[in-house]
């Protein structure tokens, strides 16, 4: 399978600081990567679809301005949580689509803010 | 109704059964299929793509059943390292492909 990378791993803020994480595909060139996040015990759920390029297209009820979305290059999109609340703790994963359409994941970002 | 819908679970099964996994699709536009399995606190990893013709990687088979609208996953001979939770994804045309995520099946094989 197709190898992608996420950074950090883990990561602890305090309330209002802003984090960024990066997703990278090692081994193959991805014009659409993907941002999740997940709860304990809860599903996967879509945040924004982002495109290398072009504006991420964010999910009902994702706000834009508070997880900005850059796409740059074909191997490399990053999340950026802006002023960050305790209410966005999470594990945040990224994914990279290949022309076959199936994902590979980042091995996620688990976001804890104090 | 959600788009992909999976058997609730969890799933409790010994070592050595044979554990079948169902999942249900309602956008007709749906064209390509997978299974991943996630273990617990980390990502989603792509398990196997599902095809018309049906598909087997060693104990685990997969099936597409476009008329019914419905994806299966075999596991035979279970194994402890197969605990974990199986999600069913769907990609739909819908003029770009969106991705569903099914809300997974957990599954737990004790020895």
């Amino acid at each position: 399978g197709a190898v992608v990378s996420q950074h950090p791993s883990r990561v602890i803020c305090k309330s209002g600081t802003s984090v960024k994480i990066e997703c990278r595909s090692l081994d193959f060139q991805a014009t659409t990567m993907f941002w999740y996040r997940q709860f304990p015990k809860q599903s996967l759920m879509l945040m924004a679809t982002s495109n290398e390029g072009s504006k991420a297209t964010y999910e009902q009820g994702v706000e834009k301005d508070k997880f900005l979305i850059n796409h740059a290059s074909l191997t490399l999109s990053t999340l950026t949580v802006t002023s960050a609340h305790p209410e966005d703790s999470s594990f945040y994963i990224c994914s990279a689509r290949r022309e076959t359409y199936e994902q590979y994941f980042g091995p996620g970002t688990r976001l804890t803010v104090t | 109704r959600k788009e992909v819908e999976q058997d609730p679970g969890p799933f409790n099964v010994p070592e050595g059964a044979t554990v079948a996994f169902n999942c249900t699709y309602s956008n007709s536009a749906s064209q390509s299929f997978f299974w991943y399995r996630q273990d617990c606190r980390k990502e989603p990893k792509l398990l196997m793509s599902v095809y018309s013709s049906g598909n087997e990687d060693g104990r685990f088979t997969a099936q597409l059943n476009r008329a019914s609208q419905y994806i299966s996953l075999l596991i035979r001979d279970s194994k402890l390292s197969d605990s974990a939770t199986y999600l069913c994804v769907v990609n739909i045309n819908t003029g770009g492909f969106k991705t569903i995520f099914g809300a997974g099946t957990r599954l737990f094989v004790k020895a």
